[in-house]
């Protein structure tokens, strides 16, 4: 059985400052974790994913993520906030439980202010 | 290339008419995911396809719905007798084989209104 929880349902930051967005995970095999972001009126997109190799895991944007197996943790990181990343972003855990099908947590929406 | 298509973007139906939404997935990609996605709420899984076959229903809210899949390609989600707490945003997905580690590639949704 495979569970995520996005421990914030709203982070709020000033511009050019860090941003945290935090993500637990429940998991019964090896996961591959994943962030996925919403733009308003858009699809949702890759950010990154985790998948067994390094954990601490690059993506677009300036986005990074570290795989933190003792703490079940998969937190996104950013180190200067911009306008542009105020979105919806979701983790996502995916292991085998006869398929993969991936698990959504409930959205973490990220408010940027000037 | 091109990416995951759904059409209609939008849709408008009244209590009790069917409705039929439509994705096409990336050319290639052999599984197939039908999500939800309410107000304020996070993806709701409905099923799975990988190929034309469906191993996982187990999101499928109720008998009511329904989905296909032709050709290894073009999907088709069915709601019959809509009811007004069957307005959400319906998102489609497709990834390469359907692995765990497979990146999904997300539609544009059809945002469905029952009234």
């Amino acid at each position: 059985a495979q569970s995520v929880t996005q421990l914030d349902s709203h982070v709020s930051v000033s511009e050019g400052t860090p941003v945290l967005l935090r993500c637990n995970y429940s998991s019964s095999y090896s996961p591959s974790l994943f962030w996925y972001v919403q733009h308003p009126n858009k699809g949702l997109q890759l950010l990154l994913k985790y998948t067994s190799a390094a954990t601490l895991v690059k993506g677009i944007n300036g986005f990074e993520a570290e795989f933190k197996k003792s703490e079940t943790s998969f937190h996104l990181t950013k180190p200067s906030a911009h306008m542009s990343d105020a979105a919806e972003y979701f983790c996502v855990v995916s292991d085998w439980g006869g398929s993969y099908i991936p698990t959504f947590g409930r959205g973490t929406s990220l408010i940027v202010h000037p | 290339g091109a990416g995951v298509s759904q059409s209609p973007s939008n849709k408008v139906t009244e209590k009790g008419k069917d409705v039929e939404l439509r994705c096409d997935p990336i050319s290639g990609h052999t599984a197939l995911y039908w999500y939800r996605q309410s107000l304020g709420q996070g993806l709701e899984f409905l099923i799975y396809f990988q190929g034309n076959s469906a191993p996982d229903k187990s999101g499928l809210p109720s008998d009511r719905f329904s989905a296909e899949r032709t050709g290894g390609s073009v999907s088709t989600l069915t709601i019959q007798r809509t009811q007004q707490e069957d307005s959400a945003v319906y998102l489609c997905a497709s990834s390469l084989g359907g692995a765990g580690t497979d990146t999904q590639y997300f539609g544009p949704g059809t945002r469905l209104t029952v009234l």
